[in-house]
């Protein structure tokens, strides 16, 4: 059965730290790995990775993908309370897309 | 840009009754995808339809059924409904193989009392 687990389950830091989210993923097929932000609306889409050690940027967000450890880590650095959200990795196969449980992440000023 | 569209919004129906959500795909989309999110869970894939075929089948309620369109927009009936049933149910669309991208609706939130 296909799985994504994600760690850690909550995470609570100050403003400016920086934050690394783990995704692990067991997908068949699999074809991409991808991040979405959510907050009290649709998730909002970060980022999507389909080859190993290829760093994705945004800002202060970046993303990596190691298909030998079938993983993913999100990272952001400087951290504002604007990115206080819960954050969810899917693992997409052939057809379907699995998420984990999601990070809640909270910065406090 | 065009967005999912999701209709309605916000539904509040009784135990017991019917629903039907309806999604409205990007353009040239050709994927559709619903998801159930209930209260502090993460995103429950339901179904998927590929060209308006189903493609893959979740965790879906034998109560709910779901269909896509020759226009490619996409309606999920709920039938029965629970209290359980109370959840926030997005639809995501993605293009044309090789893409990947999920782009996600709005959301309908089902509230059943």
């Amino acid at each position: 059965e296909d799985k994504v687990v994600q760690s850690p389950l909550s995470l609570v830091v100050h403003e400016g730290d920086t934050v690394t989210l783990n995704c692990s993923y067991e997908v068949t097929n699999f074809r991409s790995l991808l991040w979405y932000k959510q907050e009290k609306k649709a998730p909002t889409f970060l980022f999507m990775l389909t080859s190993s050690g290829i760093e994705k940027k945004s800002g202060r967000l970046s993303s990596i993908l190691d298909k030998k450890e079938l993983s993913s880590i999100l990272n952001i650095t400087a951290t504002q309370t604007g990115d206080s959200a819960i954050y969810l990795c899917g693992g997409r196969g052939a057809q379907k897309l699995v998420f984990g449980q999601g990070t809640r992440l909270t910065i406090n000023p | 840009a065009a967005g999912v569209i999701q209709s309605p919004r916000h539904l509040i129906k009784e135990k017991r009754e019917t629903a039907t959500l309806k999604c409205y795909p990007i353009p040239r989309h050709d994927t559709v995808y619903w998801y159930q999110q209930g209260p502090g869970q993460d995103p429950q894939f339901l179904i998927s339809f590929y060209e308006k075929m189903q493609s893959d089948k979740g965790s879906i309620p034998d109560r709910f059924s779901a269909q896509q369109f020759s226009d490619y927009h996409s309606e999920l009936n709920m039938s029965s409904l629970e209290l359980g049933d109370s959840a926030l149910y997005f639809c995501a669309s993605t293009p044309p193989a090789p893409a990947d991208t999920q782009y996600f609706g709005p959301g309908t939130r089902l509230t059943v009392l």
